[in-house]
């Protein structure tokens, strides 16, 4: 059975400073990956997403991540933070009914 | 175009009432997802519709808890006599193929 695991609850990075947010994932197949935002009192809005080819990828507001088969992560890259990227990130493996979302972790933005 | 639109966005009622929330999917998706956010919590699936086939309940918490989707499109999950612990985020999602996107969610409280 697929899960995902985000082994960070909570990230506190300086305005400014890179970040990585982890993501793990078991899946019997090639996993469809997927990051979403969701900032306070909204839905979540998808970041980028892996189905195949390139294993970097590339989405919106400045965010990469990286598909490792070898270690069965997708973890989520930003060079330099901004303080409206303060917000929770949730990883998700699959699709449709058998998508499963991480528990997310939670930014801090410092200025 | 129009996104996923959820009302209300906020509902406050007392334990005992039912309640109704609402989801519009964008037009076109095939498949509405419901789920249910606890605070500090993951997602929490909840029942799936796909076009005209029967629903996936298997996510549904309790008998209390019923969805319909009439006409494919419009949305609505029922909750009755509710309890303090269905106090939650409700969020809608619709998709036509692997992406999920979601609404803003309904905060429900149940005092």
């Amino acid at each position: 059975a697929q899960s995902v695991t985000q082994p960070d609850i909570h990230i506190t990075v300086s305005e400014g400073a890179s970040l990585e947010l982890r993501c793990n994932y078991s899946y019997g197949a090639t996993p469809y990956l997927f990051w979403y935002v969701q900032s306070p009192g909204q839905g979540l809005q998808l970041l980028l997403k892996y189905f195949s080819g390139d294993t970097l990828v590339q989405g919106i507001k400045g965010f990469e991540a990286e598909f490792k088969r070898s270690q069965s992560s997708f973890n989520l890259r930003k060079p330099s933070v901004h303080w409206s990227d303060a917000a929770e990130y949730f990883c998700a493996v699959g699709a449709g009914i058998d998508m499963r979302f991480g528990a997310g972790t939670r930014l801090t933005v410092k200025p | 175009g129009a996104g996923v639109s959820q009302s209300p966005s906020n509902k406050v009622t007392e334990k005992g009432k039912d309640v109704e929330l609402r989801c519009d999917p964008i037009s076109g998706h095939t498949a509405l997802y419901w789920y249910r956010q606890s605070l500090g919590q993951g997602l929490e699936f909840l029942i799936y519709f796909q076009g005209n086939s029967a629903p996936d309940k298997s996510g549904l918490p309790s008998d209390r808890f019923s969805a319909e989707r009439t006409g494919g499109s419009v949305s609505t999950l029922t909750i009755q006599r509710t309890q303090q612990e269905d106090s939650a985020v409700y969020l809608c999602a619709s998709s036509i193929q692997r992406e999920q996107y979601f609404g803003p969610g309904t905060r429900l409280t149940v005092t």
